[in-house]
């Protein structure tokens, strides 16, 4: 079963905030997050793991509540090259795989 | 550094024919991941790789198979093509398996069956 994320879409102005959420049935080692730009490949943003530690990228913030098994991507202060498909995904098989599972996507549209 | 590049970029093929699609990993990554996207999907696992070993198998049937090589480049297969294999298929590397490896994707192959 693939991680569910809200909202489905999102539309901006330069300067204002975003949250995606990301919900799993399944219990995650991780969550990884991925922005797309149409016809490019996906791009790694961060990584969260158990006990709190995060990989990636300096502007972008996130969090990992491993109780409820819910990821929120943070973006402050858009700018237009936030523009894409931002999708959460989750290891399937245990923790000495890397083979992901992702959500549907959250396509994030930002204004000048 | 060179990324994660694939081959070829697009692909036209017809019902029932085979299709063999390339990926090289970043150099020192040893692990190479297989995707589908299909338009308006999130990537769907189909194979991984580490040490030219199969690591892992998503959902799809024994029509698809891959490998690895000695250098860690990777090739997927698919044999006797249906019209719903028309996707991006992706391939991603990462220096080993480990839950916590980013997992740096190539530009993706094109395929269209008619």
């Amino acid at each position: 079963q693939q991680p569910v994320q809200s909202p489905q879409a999102v539309i901006l102005r330069e300067g204002e905030d975003a949250v995606i959420n990301c919900s799993s049935s399944k219990a995650l080692y991780s969550v990884h997050w991925y922005r797309q730009k149409h016809g490019e490949a996906p791009i790694f943003l961060m990584i969260l793991l158990k006990g709190g530690e995060q990989k990636g990228h300096d502007k972008i913030s996130a969090s990992f509540n491993e109780k409820k098994q819910q990821s929120s991507l943070y973006l402050t202060a858009s700018q237009l090259s936030y523009s894409g498909t931002y999708f959460c995904g989750g290891p399937a098989g245990g923790t000495s795989y890397g083979k992901l599972t992702f959500g549907q996507g959250t396509i994030l549209t930002v204004h000048p | 550094d060179a990324g994660v590049t694939q081959s070829p970029t697009h692909l036209i093929k017809t019902r029932g024919q085979h299709v063999t699609l390339r990926c090289s990993p970043i150099s020192g990554h040893k692990s190479v991941s297989w995707y589908q996207q299909v338009l308006g999907q999130g990537p769907q696992f189909i194979f991984q790789y580490y040490e030219k070993e199969e690591r892992g198998r998503g959902n799809f049937p024994d029509r698809f198979s891959a490998r690895q090589f000695p250098n860690y480049s990777s090739e997927l297969n698919v044999n006797a093509l249906l019209l719903g294999d028309s996707a991006l298929y992706l391939c991603a590397s990462s220096l080993w398996t480990g839950v916590d490896q980013p997992q740096h994707f190539g530009d993706g192959t094109r395929l269209s069956i008619l």
